[in-house]
């Protein structure tokens, strides 16, 4: 069991927006900003997309987006394009260890 | 660009020790901190602990300590995690991920299979 709670699915259409949630606590997501969320393909390693609730690396399409209310995080992924299907994790960082999610898999219909 | 390069898969037997490696390339490993990240079949990732490459401090979740070490030699830009005393429940793919921001995991491993078994 995950200290934080994601959906195990979503889908959308490619075009459509989807949303992934993240649920934890007062003493992770909602005690700090540090929430972030990672991609991941099947074979290969994890990517940083969302870091600091709402903040995109270099090089990540403005597609992704992150926010975050009370003790829940969301990633919303607009314009859903083919590539976008992938597992997706959240993290937060919780006074000393990170815990995360346990994924949930994107799918393109 | 940033590339961590893990070590390859293992088979090692209940009470055995295993020992993972991490090497880097493409910035200064000394000065990112260097998390390790587990996530077993059908559960999710869990936070092993860091070590500083330049200072070779660390901090280990409390589940795992007394059973992991981390460590590295900066001479090869590499960071190892060891894991004593293994179990069945121990199986699992093993990451390392720099650390950046003090808060987030910005570049991470491909990922090093460990299965216990019998």
């Amino acid at each position: 069991q995950s200290a934080l709670t994601q959906p195990p699915s979503a889908s959308g259409s490619p075009g459509q927006s989807v949303t992934i949630s993240c649920t934890g606590t007062s003493s992770d997501v909602g005690g700090y900003i540090y929430v972030s969320w990672y991609q991941q393909h099947p074979g290969k390693a994890p990517k940083l997309i969302i870091y600091e609730v709402s903040k995109r690396p270099s090089g990540v399409p403005d597609r992704f987006s992150g926010s975050k209310s009370g003790n829940t995080a969301s990633l919303t992924v607009s314009g859903l394009q083919a590539e976008d299907e992938a597992d997706y994790y959240c993290s937060s960082f919780a006074g000393g260890p990170w815990v995360f999610g346990g994924g949930t898999r994107l799918t393109v219909l | 660009q940033v590339q961590l390069v893990q070590s390859g898969a293992e088979v090692k037997k209940p009470g055995a020790s295993v020992k993972v490696s991490c090497r880097a390339s493409g910035y200064t490993f000394t000065g990112y901190y260097m998390h390790w990240v587990r996530q077993a079949p059908g559960q999710g990732r869990e936070w092993m602990g860091w070590i500083h490459p330049n200072s070779g401090g660390t901090d280990y979740a409390q589940k795992f300590q007394g059973r992991v070490t981390m460590t590295r030699d900066a001479s090869v830009s590499t960071a190892y995690m060891e894991l004593t005393s293994l179990r069945s429940d121990d199986s699992a793919v093993y990451y390392c991920a720099r650390g950046a921001g003090g808060s987030y995991f910005d570049s991470w491993g491909q990922g090093t299979l460990v299965t216990v078994s019998s």
